[in-house]
């Protein structure tokens, strides 16, 4: 069955880094488009960014552009978000998420997500 | 830019009621929208896609009509595990994937 774990989040001071990661597991993960997905507490949902299945492209939010990296490890199943200059409005569960369908370019939907990691930026 | 509005707010109902959920698009999406399903503590849940596919596994009592602009999500008759925040989606190509601002199912 499918299966997506985040990992790597935590409180940390503004300004500073974090890098989450997402286990993937259950699929042809080198089949799939992966997304973040974001929800600050008590509010709606915010989708981060996108990588395509084939690496080719990445597409940020404006809300993070500039401070996030996505990336993927293949040969491990796993993606990543490295978040660089945090900041108090990025406090929120981070999700990863999987395209609807593979060889998406690119997906419009999410169909597996992760049960989510807590960032907690704050001084 | 193109923003989705969901209403009402919120929707107090019974179980085995009707439930009926609606998303406008500020313009024109085709049928290019999804609608997601999210219960306290959990992560959302692909309901219904391209306005009126059911995703794999999801329930006949859910259903979703629409196209353009307006969009609607149904439950014919709400089980006690329906009660929870329901979101509608789309993506478009430049400014990425936006959600509504949710529903909230409750009891009534």
């Amino acid at each position: 069955q499918v299966q997506l774990v985040e990992s790597g989040g935590g409180v940390v001071q503004p300004g500073r880094s974090l890098r989450l990661s997402c286990a993937a597991s259950g699929f042809t993960f080198s089949n799939y488009g992966m997304h973040w997905v974001r929800q600050a507490p008590g509010k709606g949902l915010e989708w981060v960014a996108v990588i395509w299945y084939d690496e080719s492209n990445k597409y940020y939010a404006d809300s993070v552009k500039g401070r996030f990296t996505i990336s993927r490890d293949t040969s491990k199943n796993t993606l990543f978000l490295q978040m660089n200059s945090l900041r108090v409005e990025d406090t929120a569960i981070y999700y990863c998420a999987r395209d609807l369908g593979p060889y998406q370019l690119p997906g419009d939907y999410f169909d597996y997500w992760g049960q989510g990691t807590l960032v907690t930026v704050s001084s | 830019e193109i923003v989705l509005t969901q209403s009402p707010a919120t929707l107090s109902l019974s179980p085995g009621e009707r439930a009926t959920l609606s998303c406008r698009a500020s313009q024109s999406i085709s049928n290019s929208l999804a609608w997601y399903q999210q219960k306290p503590g959990q992560a959302p849940r692909l309901l219904i896609y391209d306005a009126s596919k059911r995703a794999t596994g999801i329930p006949a009592r859910f259903s979703g009509s629409g196209s353009g602009t307006d969009f609607t999500l149904t439950i014919s008759s709400l089980e006690p595990e329906d009660f929870a925040v329901y979101y509608c989606q789309q993506r478009s190509d430049w400014q990425g994937w936006t959600f509504g601002q949710g529903t909230k199912v409750e009891i009534k």
